[in-house]
């Protein structure tokens, strides 16, 4: 069972804004930083973000994340299909001695 | 490039035990701790275990606590999961994931190997 708590879907048209939260708790995302995966359909997941809000090289500056307390978001600006995909935060939790990976949000592009 | 290649995977009956394998390169393998995450069909991904860079230390889920055992041989750039007593719920893709690249997350991962628990 997951920690972190995500919403099961997101969606937008092209071009639109779309926002993805991440719900933890006092041991995971409010002590320790937030990280952003994003996986593909058919592919390996891929590191989004990091530090919460930092992007390793390659990723394009529409995804943008942002930490408050015990909670997190991923943006996407100027969504575009090949977004589509499952998004998942994760963060190292103290009180496990492990990484929590949020539930997953689907997106699609409409 | 760096890149992670799993292998090992297959089918096997429920209490029975496999070992799957990651290989390392393009990179310093002895360098970084190592992790395995694993999903099962039709769900999320489920962080499994963790390898410090030189096996010093390492940390389970609740879900495999006891019945899992992470290792690796920094020599041959190869990073193992032996896993014991399996249950149907143990089946799923099993990736390995380089940790400490970047701080608390996994910048480099393999393509998967499957695992099927089943009778």
């Amino acid at each position: 069972q997951s920690v972190l708590s995500q919403p099961p879907s997101a969606s937008g048209t092209p071009g639109q804004r779309v926002s993805i939260s991440c719900s933890g708790s006092s041991s995971n995302i409010g002590i320790n930083s937030v990280i952003w995966y994003q996986h593909l359909p058919g592919t390996a997941p891929r590191l989004l973000m990091y530090s919460d809000i930092q992007r390793p090289s390659g990723v394009p500056d529409r995804f943008s994340g942002s930490k408050s307390g015990t909670s997190a978001s991923l943006a996407i600006s100027g969504l575009q299909s090949e977004d589509e995909g499952d998004y998942y935060c994760a963060a190292w939790d103290d009180s496990r001695n492990g990484y929590v990976f949020g539930t997953g949000t689907r997106v699609s592009v409409l | 490039q760096e890149q992670l290649v799993e292998s090992g995977g297959g089918v096997v009956q429920p209490g029975k035990s496999l070992r799957v394998s990651c290989g390392g390169s393009g990179f310093t393998f002895s360098s970084y701790e190592m992790n395995w995450v694993r999903q099962a069909p039709g769900k999320g991904l489920e962080w499994v275990a963790v390898i410090w860079f030189d096996g010093s230390n390492m940390y389970y889920a609740d879900s495999v606590k006891g019945r899992f055992t992470i290792s690796r041989d920094n020599f041959k750039n190869t990073l193992y999961l032996q896993m014991k007593n399996l249950r149907v719920e143990d089946t799923a893709v099993y990736y390995c994931a380089r940790g400490g690249g970047v701080p608390f997350a996994f910048d480099v991962w393999g393509q998967g190997t499957p695992v099927t628990v089943s009778s």
